[in-house]
């Protein structure tokens, strides 16, 4: 069983438009949830994180919106330029425990 | 400067080699993991280890072993390695406290023919 879902599997956004990638999760005692970018031939990165006493958290372009009763979050890359053109993992655990990765969108954007 | 480092970054093995992959990180963390990422699964956890000589099985860890003698340095070992192991395999470290980071070395490509 799946505990961390994404979607789309994949996402193609002109450069410069908002990208909105999803996440959901079963556990409702999941309390933290990162986001990991990954470039070929990379390790995934910490990009953006959020804990879930927070709906919102931003840095920069890069936007988390967090539904704590629906168990959905959300990744926003606005203004999206082709450098971030990669994969994006969503995560998620209970502090103190193994954080879960869901399978990854895989964004392209074009020039 | 803080890095996750893995050795090969390439490898070519046949069926029923032995195979060891090689882990270190300079930031002192106590955790480190192994994970395998294949096409369409995501980052799948293998093992944890919690600091030297104290090591927890993860979601898929039937094939592998691990061996953690250093802080600083973790292997994985497949002993007699299968055609289903062929992967990217990554390690990752954290410092053992709150929402702290995981660090992910460069990824190991194994290929078991």
């Amino acid at each position: 069983q799946q505990q961390v879902r994404q979607s789309p599997q994949s996402l193609t956004v002109w450069e410069g438009e908002t990208a909105i990638l999803n996440c959901s999760y079963e556990d409702s005692t999941f309390n933290y949830f990162p986001w990991y970018q990954q470039f070929p031939g990379e390790g995934p990165a910490l990009l953006i994180s959020i804990r879930s006493v927070s709906d919102k958290k931003e840095d920069g372009r890069f936007t988390i919106f967090f539904n704590k009763r629906e168990k959905k979050l959300s990744l926003h890359i606005t203004d999206s330029q082709p450098g971030d053109s990669a994969t994006y993992f969503c995560a998620a655990n209970r502090v103190g425990y193994k954080l879960t990765f869901g399978t990854g969108t895989s964004l392209l954007v074009d020039p | 400067d803080m890095k996750v480092t893995q050795m090969p970054r390439y490898l070519i093995k046949r069926m029923g080699e032995n195979v060891l992959l090689e882990c270190g990180q300079d930031m002192s963390h106590e955790t480190m993991y192994w994970y395998r990422q294949d096409p369409g699964l995501g980052l799948q956890l293998i093992y944890i280890s919690y600091d030297v000589d104290s090591n927890s099985e993860g979601d898929i860890p039937k094939g592998y072993r691990v061996s953690r003698k250093k802080r600083e340095h973790f292997s994985l070992i497949l002993d007699s390695a299968k055609t289903n192991q062929t992967s990217v395999y990554f390690c990752a470290s954290r410092k053992r406290q709150d929402y702290a980071e995981q660090f992910f070395g460069p990824g190991t490509r194994l290929t078991v023919l």
